[in-house]
């Protein structure tokens, strides 16, 4: 059973930063694509970034550009976001998601950051 | 990086049929068959119910079928049932390997 465990949300200040982590099982980890997808409350879905298998390539949307690095460790199956110089913008779930041709096909439940001073 | 276009509501009452489109552009809806529509009902995590334009994974009721006609995609949903009552989100491949959503579309089953 594929399962995707998200941690490290919670409360930081504008400017601050916070590391998300997602432990995976389940499945060949390191052979797929990884992706984070936000949802601030009550809005819709927004992909963040996604990581190639090898983690040799990254991709982000333009809001997190430069501020957000997504990353992987396949020993130990687990995949990052680095989120540095949080806006009140950024609060949202955060959802780890594994990916298979531009499609997420399993979710994990998602963990939340809130921005606020 | 501009979102897809959906409706901001749909309804239907049991038994009937609802279609929920997608717009985007031939960059990205036009462009690829990689089309996909989620299901969320509240406080809950996404779950992939068409993939590739048509395709349904393993386990989603046939039920939900899926189409694309140009920039357009859609998401029908026959025989309406009171569970389908969720907020449903399409995406598509952007360009540079990117991904897009929609920006969701509450159902409702009168």
């Amino acid at each position: 059973e594929v399962q995707l465990v998200e941690s490290g949300g919670g409360l930081v200040q504008p400017g601050g930063s916070l590391r998300l982590s997602c432990a995976a099982s389940g499945f060949d980890f390191n052979i797929h694509y990884m992706t984070w997808v936000r949802q601030a409350p009550g809005k819709g879905l927004e992909w963040v970034a996604k990581i190639t298998p090898d983690g040799s390539a990254q991709f982000y949307v333009d809001s997190v550009k430069g501020r957000f690095t997504v990353s992987r460790d396949n020993a130990k199956k687990s995949l990052y976001l680095q989120m540095n110089n949080l806006r009140a913008e950024d609060t949202a779930v955060y959802y780890c998601a594994k990916e298979q041709w531009f499609r997420t096909d399993y979710w994990g439940q998602g963990t939340l950051v809130t921005v606020s001073s | 990086q501009s979102g897809l276009t959906q409706p901001p509501s749909a309804s239907g009452s049991p038994g009937q049929s609802v279609t929920i489109s997608c717009t985007g552009t031939s960059s990205d809806v036009g462009g690829y068959n990689y089309v996909s529509w989620y299901q969320q009902h509240p406080g809950k995590a996404p779950k992939l119910m068409i993939y590739e334009v048509t395709k349904r994974p393993s386990g989603v009721p046939d039920r939900f079928s899926g189409s694309k006609s140009g920039n357009t995609a859609s998401l029908t949903v026959s025989g309406l049932q009171a569970e389908d009552e969720a907020d449903y989100y399409c995406s598509s491949r952007g360009v540079s390997g990117n991904v897009m959503f929609g920006g969701g579309t509450k159902l409702t089953v009168l």
